[in-house]
């Protein structure tokens, strides 16, 4: 069974940084393409960051660019996300997600039950 | 960027009944690359509908997705309990973006 269990959310202020952790288990991580997804309270889903599966290729919401980072640990089935300079429009749900179906990158068929982020002085 | 815009936003019915659920694009949806999640309460969101109109592994045939360009419609026959939920619309191209969901509600 495919598991995907984030962790790292919390209260941080504006201009903060934090680190989403992504533990993944039951498939084969180290072939997937993985993605970080969140939402926003009464917002829909948006799409933040995306690696390959070797992390060679990495791609991110214009929003983010240059102030989060997404690496993954093939060794220890986990993917991250470094989020620095934070700001409240960050505020939202992240989720971590698996992508490949059908071999499409952004497709997503495995979804973690997501870590609140908070950004708030 | 693909805006998408989902309508109803809110659609009430009875279990039994049919659902229409509509997904409109801002410019072309490229080789149909559109997808249906369902996000039940509670639960992470599951993967129904992909290339507009193939279920994914697993999916009921009382969903069914149609539509090309930029008008996409997602249907689900015979209403069951745990078919109530919020549906997003999602194009799945170079620069993915989902809609803003439709709930459908217990009447």
């Amino acid at each position: 069974e495919v598991q995907l269990v984030e962790s790292g959310g919390g209260l941080v202020q504006p201009g903060g940084s934090l680190r989403l952790s992504c533990a993944a288990s039951g498939f084969p991580f180290s072939g997937s393409w993985m993605s970080w997804v969140r939402q926003a309270t009464g917002k829909g889903l948006e799409w933040v960051a995306n690696i390959k599966y070797d992390g060679t290729e990495i791609y991110y919401v214009d929003s983010v660019e240059g102030r989060f980072t997404i690496s993954r640990d093939n060794g220890k089935n986990s993917l991250y996300l470094q989020m620095n300079s934070l700001r409240a429009e960050d505020t939202a749900v992240y989720y971590c997600v698996r992508g490949g179906y059908s071999h499409y990158v952004f497709l997503f068929d495995s979804w973690g039950q997501g870590t609140l982020v908070t950004v708030s002085s | 960027e693909i805006v998408l815009t989902q309508s109803p936003g809110t659609l009430s019915m009875s279990p039994g009944e049919r659902a229409t659920l509509s997904c409109r694009a801002s410019q072309t949806v490229s080789s149909s690359q559109l997808a249906w999640y369902q996000r039940r309460p509670g639960q992470a969101p599951r993967l129904l509908i992909f290339g507009a109109s193939s279920r994914a592994a697993g999916i009921p045939d009382r969903f069914s997705g149609s539509g090309s360009g930029t008008d996409f419609t997602l249907n689900i026959t015979r209403l069951e309990p745990e078919d109530f939920a919020v549906y997003y619309c999602q194009q799945y191209g170079s620069s993915p973006t989902f809609g803003g969901g439709t709930k459908v509600e217990v009447k």
